[in-house]
């Protein structure tokens, strides 16, 4: 099992460019999440998805939209990228219920840089 | 809305020292994770606490979860090189246990 992969590792966008993260998971798991992080401020929740076919806003979900394409992927936008979006973003995947114990599996990481 | 804290950021150890750190949240949580990140890495859960009190165990790692479940801590005996990182507590949303709340992390530097 390959886990939980993220596509593309390096990114380098211009202001105003669109790109989409691509994330997979192979575990049949129900939640996925997309966080990112940045210097001293931890994983910020950016947008996540409790199941297939539902997404909710996280902590920090302005400037981004998330697809929940099928149990196995959720995607990522970046519209139209600004520097501020300039960070390492991380999907991750949980099995809901209490014998999973909710325990979050990350990707790799995409290193996105705006400038 | 609920808060985990991590404090402080960053702690620096000569190998071999003890290291202790602490995560408090604002809310009583019903379990807490623990996870490890490693220089240029992603988040790997270590750990769950789910009982008032509860004492984990791996190796040199020591996890405890406080009697009023609003804590835990995290102790390593003799501290290796192998353990620099990044160490992030984590605890489930109110009412809605697939999300979690992450401390901002400790980052943990150890000298040779």
């Amino acid at each position: 099992n390959a886990g939980v992969t993220q596509t593309p590792k390096f990114q380098v966008l211009k202001t105003g460019q669109s790109m989409t993260l691509q994330c997979a998971q192979d575990m049949n798991h129900n939640s996925m999440y997309w966080y990112r992080q940045d210097p001293g401020m931890g994983l910020r929740l950016i947008y996540y998805s409790a199941s297939e076919g539902t997404t909710d806003k996280g902590e920090v979900p302005n400037g981004y939209n998330v697809s929940r394409l099928n149990k196995r992927e959720f995607s990522l936008r970046l519209e139209s990228a600004a520097p501020s979006q300039t960070s390492v973003y991380f999907c991750a995947s949980t099995l809901k219920g209490r014998e999973a114990k909710n325990i979050q599996y990350f990707g790799a990481g995409t290193r996105l840089s705006v400038l | 809305g609920q808060q985990v804290m991590q404090i402080p950021q960053y702690q620096h150890v000569q190998e071999g020292e003890d290291f202790t750190t602490y995560c408090n949240s604002s809310t009583t949580l019903s379990n807490i994770q623990w996870y490890k990140q490693r220089p240029g890495g992603h988040p790997v859960f270590l750990i769950q606490l789910v009982k008032s009190g509860e004492v984990k165990k791996q190796k040199r790692l020591t996890f405890q979860f406080g009697e009023a479940k609003k804590n835990s801590s995290l102790h390593i005996t003799a501290t290796q090189t192998t353990d620099v990182g990044t160490y992030f507590c984590a605890g489930p949303y109110t009412g809605a246990n697939s999300k979690l709340t992450f401390g901002k992390g400790i980052t943990l530097s150890v000298r040779p």
